[in-house]
C-alpha cells in the first residue's frame, strides 16, 4: 500500500504569517490528494480535493499543489480560527490512505 | 440540507458484536460510494472500509478485514458497520462520509462526514 508521509508534525506560527505543510506519497499518486481540516473536538472538513481545488466554501488564504508524490498545503495568512490538524489523504487508488496529520497552532 | 447521523456505538467487551447505523439525507444515497473512518482516542484517521453506491462493491482495511461487514439499505437511506470480534484496539470514534464523485470509485474524497459515534471495547 502507498504510505503518506506529512511534516511537520506540528507547528507554532504567528497571527498572519505564511505556513506550508507538505505531504509526500511512497508512490505516485497523479493529483489524487485531498486535505482535511480537523478542529479541536470537531469533524473532518474537506478543504482541497484533486490537489489545489478548493472546495466550496473554504477561504481563499487556503491553497494547493503539487503532483506525482509531493503536494503542500499552504496558508497565506494564518487565523486564530486556522488551529486545527490537517491531514492529507491519497484516493488514486484502494485504500485511501490519510497521512498522520500535522497540528497548527498559534504562537 | 446534507447530512450524516451516526448511531450504535457504546461499550462492549473484546470478541463482542456491535452494529452501527448512519442515516443520511439531502442527496441521493444510493448515487454515492460511502465510507468508514475511525479516530482513535487522540490520534489520526484511519480508513476502514467503502461500499460502492449499488452496495455490489466493497472493500475493507487489512486490520478490519474479515471481522467487520459494511452494507446499505438504499431503501432507508442508511449505512451500515458489522463489527465482530472486537479487540482494544478498535477502540474509537467512529465517521461515516460521503464519497465526493457521484460514481462507482471505492477510493475518493469525502466531502460530507457524520458527527461520529463512539465505540468502547475494553472488559
Amino acid at each position: 500500500d502507498i504510505q503518506m508521509t506529512q511534516s511537520p508534525s506540528s507547528l507554532s506560527a504567528s497571527v498572519g504569517d505564511r505556513v506550508t505543510i507538505t505531504c509526500r506519497a511512497s508512490q505516485g499518486i497523479s493529483n489524487y490528494l485531498a486535505w482535511y481540516q480537523q478542529k479541536p473536538g470537531k469533524v473532518p472538513k474537506l478543504l482541497i480535493y484533486t490537489a489545489s481545488t478548493l472546495q466550496s466554501g473554504v477561504p481563499s488564504r487556503f491553497s494547493g499543489s503539487g503532483s506525482g508524490t509531493d503536494f503542500t498545503l499552504t496558508i497565506s495568512s494564518l487565523q486564530p480560527e486556522d488551529v486545527a490538524t490537517y491531514y492529507c489523504q491519497k484516493y488514486n487508488s484502494a485504500p485511501p490512505t490519510f497521512g498522520q496529520g500535522t497540528k497548527v497552532e498559534i504562537k | 440540507e446534507v447530512q450524516l447521523l451516526e448511531s450504535g456505538g457504546g461499550l462492549v467487551q473484546p470478541g463482542g458484536s456491535l452494529r452501527l447505523s448512519c442515516a443520511a439525507s439531502g442527496f441521493t444515497f444510493s448515487s454515492y460510494a460511502m465510507t468508514w473512518v475511525r479516530q482513535g482516542p487522540g490520534k489520526g484517521l484511519e480508513w476502514v472500509s467503502a461500499i460502492s453506491g449499488s452496495g455490489v462493491s466493497t472493500y475493507y482495511a487489512d486490520s478490519v478485514k474479515g471481522r467487520f461487514t459494511i452494507s446499505r439499505d438504499n431503501s432507508k437511506n442508511t449505512l451500515y458497520l458489522q463489527m465482530n470480534s472486537l479487540r482494544a484496539e478498535d477502540t474509537a470514534v467512529y465517521y461515516c462520509a460521503k464519497h465526493y464523485s457521484s460514481s462507482s470509485l471505492l477510493s475518493d474524497a469525502f466531502d460530507i462526514w457524520g458527527q461520529g459515534t463512539m465505540v468502547t471495547v475494553s472488559s
